[in-house]
């Protein structure tokens, strides 16, 4: 079946540090792949998302390609804010139900 | 605005209790999920629905029940048979184009007093 893999974390930065969160995965066919964002007590909310090979999703700085010949969907942002600081999650979405990673928590020092 | 309400936000369960969690959406979508998060964890499926009248179970069920009798509404029913429902539950929805995104609700905090 499909799975996700991520970095496992925690992961801590000093602001304006450089960010990656690797996330690879293993699906058949084409499944899109989403980054989703969750902040202390809240739900779970998109990111980016990238539906196809080589497409890069980005958002508020974050960004992340599509790598088919890798199966990975890393996420980068060049300087981390404090703000940033939650839990990423890494997911695809193919045929079937979607599948998520096990999330990644970010903290950010000023 | 469209979205996703689950209601109550913090809920306290005695011990052989049944509690009914809330979702209702105003998206107009065909799916429906519910998620169980546990602190510091991922998520983990418990039930989805992809039409009104039908429902899957997911990978823990057991303890667990829903009804589809509307397209806007799926609630969570936890039994006394989930003997360790302290959790973050989470609903969601997205519509019947499988590429496109999963939508969240703000989650409900349950806690076994």
């Amino acid at each position: 079946g499909d799975s996700v893999t991520q970095m496992e974390g925690p992961v801590t930065l000093s602001e304006e540090a450089f960010l990656t969160i690797n996330c690879t995965y293993t699906a058949t066919g084409y499944p899109s792949l989403f980054w989703y964002v969750q902040y202390p007590g809240e739900g779970l909310q998109l990111l980016l998302k990238a539906t196809k090979a080589d497409d890069k999703g980005s958002n508020k700085g974050f960004e992340a390609t599509y790598r088919k010949e890798t199966t990975s969907f890393h996420l980068e942002k060049g300087s981390v804010q404090v703000s940033d600081s939650a839990v990423y999650f890494c997911a695809l979405k193919g045929s079937g139900k979607s599948t998520f990673g096990d999330g990644t928590t970010l903290t950010v020092k000023p | 605005d469209g979205g996703i309400t689950q209601s109550p936000k913090y809920l306290f369960r005695k011990e052989g209790q049944n509690v009914t969690l809330s979702c209702e959406q105003n998206l107009n979508h065909d799916a429906m999920y519910w998620y169980r998060q546990d602190p510091g964890q991922g998520l983990r499926l418990i039930y989805y629905s992809q039409i009104v009248n039908d429902f899957q179970k997911g990978d823990i069920a057991e303890g667990y029940s829903v009804s589809r009798e509307k397209k806007e509404s799926f609630p969570l029913t936890v039994t006394s048979a989930q003997k360790n429902p302290t959790a973050f539950y989470l609903c969601a929805s997205t519509d019947r184009d499988g590429r496109n995104t999963i939508y969240f609700g703000e989650g409900s905090w349950l806690t076994v007093v």
